[in-house]
């Protein structure tokens, strides 16, 4: 069964405005992460947050974790046009580290 | 540094036929996965190498799919028979023995089975 939800599935901004994209899961979690893949590219790690944790900033990404929640979200503010591309959560859990990834959300940054 | 690599990029092939994807994983990482997204879904677990040894091969669909890792250096993933449903991209991570969590992902082989 699917591990990480992610919410909304297709989100369009303007350049310049935040985006907001949610991601649920099912268990408990060792570490949730953040990947981006451009069109037809591989997927790029953006940041990773651990269980303990509650928020983390990199750059222009924020992400926050509520453990008894069970989500995450990940904050893009002052979205670019090169920012358009597919957002997916990834959680791991137990000892072997194999990632489990929700469907994605698709941005589209508008110029 | 090179990244993680996989060749070929795209694979076009007919169902029956047998096709053989190749991951190159960042130079001392022991740690090898494979991953693959079909149309539309979410990206799935295939199968963890740790060096040559398979750890968790609990997410290959089925026995036409065969994983190996020679030396723990690169490894192959066949498809044989390919099916149409096992269309889809085929993504490679690696990571170092002690932080399995930092996965680094190849740009994926998109596997078309016509």
């Amino acid at each position: 069964s699917q591990q990480g939800e992610e919410d909304p599935q297709a989100l369009s901004i303007q350049e310049g405005e935040n985006a907001t994209m949610n991601c649920s899961y099912k268990t408990s979690i060792n570490n949730l992460q953040w990947y981006r893949q451009n069109s037809g590219r591989g997927l790029v790690h953006l940041i990773l947050i651990r269980s303990n944790e509650r928020e983390k900033h990199s750059g222009r990404l924020r992400v926050t974790l509520d453990t008894s929640k069970k989500s995450s979200s990940l904050l893009i503010t002052a979205s670019r046009a090169a920012d358009t591309a597919s957002y997916f959560c990834a959680t791991d859990a137990g000892l072997d580290y194999k990632l489990s990834f929700g469907a994605g959300t698709t941005v589209t940054v508008r110029a | 540094e090179a990244g993680v690599t996989q060749f070929p990029s795209h694979s076009v092939i007919e169902k029956g036929q047998t096709v053989t994807l190749r991951c190159d994983p960042i130079s001392g990482h022991d740690n090898l996965y494979w991953y693959r997204r079909v149309m539309g879904k979410e990206i799935k677990f295939l199968l963890h190498f740790v060096k040559e040894s398979k750890q968790d091969e609990s997410g290959m669909p089925n026995n036409r799919f065969l994983a190996e890792r020679t030396g723990g250096t690169y490894s192959t993933l066949k498809v044989q028979p390919a099916e149409l449903e096992d269309s889809g991209v085929y993504f490679c991570a690696s990571s170092q023995l002690d932080r399995d969590y930092e996965q680094y992902f190849g740009p994926g082989t998109r596997l078309t089975v016509t």
